[in-house]
């Protein structure tokens, strides 16, 4: 199992570029979600998923589209990056359910918007 | 609205010695979960604890310990016999009504262990 995995690694944009971060998995979970991490901030939930076809916002949701086409993708669009957008991206998966089967994160994606 | 609040944005602690860190949270809902993740200077999430709000004793994971105190609404990490590779940011986090997907993170505390 490769567990979550998230390309890219680093990414730079400009103001107004747009971009897609990439998240899969390999565990079957239904859940999946996206955070962001800002420096001296825990993660906050940006959108996620309770299945195929199913998505909803979190606490940060502008400026962020996501789909969930599939069991194991689930993509961060940023249709017109900004500068406040800089920030580390974790992608995340769970079953459903909550309890011990708690989410499996994935190893960040770091993007800068200059 | 929820909310996790950790008042200690860093400590301190000697190679050996136990450490607490704090956690309260806030929310109306009866059922919810709350977790302790470890994020080391290499950026990835390490889950450490679950308490599921129906629990009815404190969770242990080998080192680590919950205090739980439902009436006080805190769920504060105590990892016992500290080791340097410890030394980490340390989240507390909710999930919102205990079915997995909807969580919200504290700000964080950082601890350092020191030899």
């Amino acid at each position: 199992n490769a567990g979550v995995t998230q390309t890219p690694k680093f990414q730079v944009l400009k103001t107004g570029q747009s971009m897609t971060l990439q998240c899969a998995q390999d565990m079957n979970h239904e859940y999946m979600s996206w955070y962001r991490q800002d420096p001296g901030m825990g993660l906050r939930l940006i959108h996620y998923s309770v299945g195929a076809g199913i998505t909803d916002q979190g606490e940060v949701p502008n400026g962020y589209n996501v789909s969930r086409s599939t069991t194991e993708d689930f993509p961060l669009r940023l249709l017109s990056a900004a500068p406040s957008q800089t920030s580390v991206y974790f992608c995340a998966s769970s079953v459903a359910g909550g309890t011990r089967d708690t989410q499996y994160f994935g190893p960040g994606t770091r993007l800068t918007v200059l | 609205a929820q909310k996790i609040t950790q008042t200690q944005p860093g400590m301190f602690v000697q190679e050996k010695e136990a450490v607490t860190l704090d956690c309260t949270y806030d929310t109306s809902d009866p059922s919810y979960g709350l977790f302790w993740y470890k994020q080391p200077s290499s950026g990835e999430m390490i889950f450490l604890i679950y308490q599921g709000s129906y629990d009815q004793q404190n969770a242990t994971e080998g080192r680590y310990s919950l205090n739980f105190q439902k009436a006080r609404k805190s769920a504060n990490l105590v990892i016992s016999a500290s080791q340097l590779g410890d030394s980490a940011m340390y989240f507390c986090a909710m999930d919102r009504d205990n079915y997995g997907q909807n969580f919200v993170f504290g700000p964080g505390t950082r601890l350092s262990v020191l030899p």
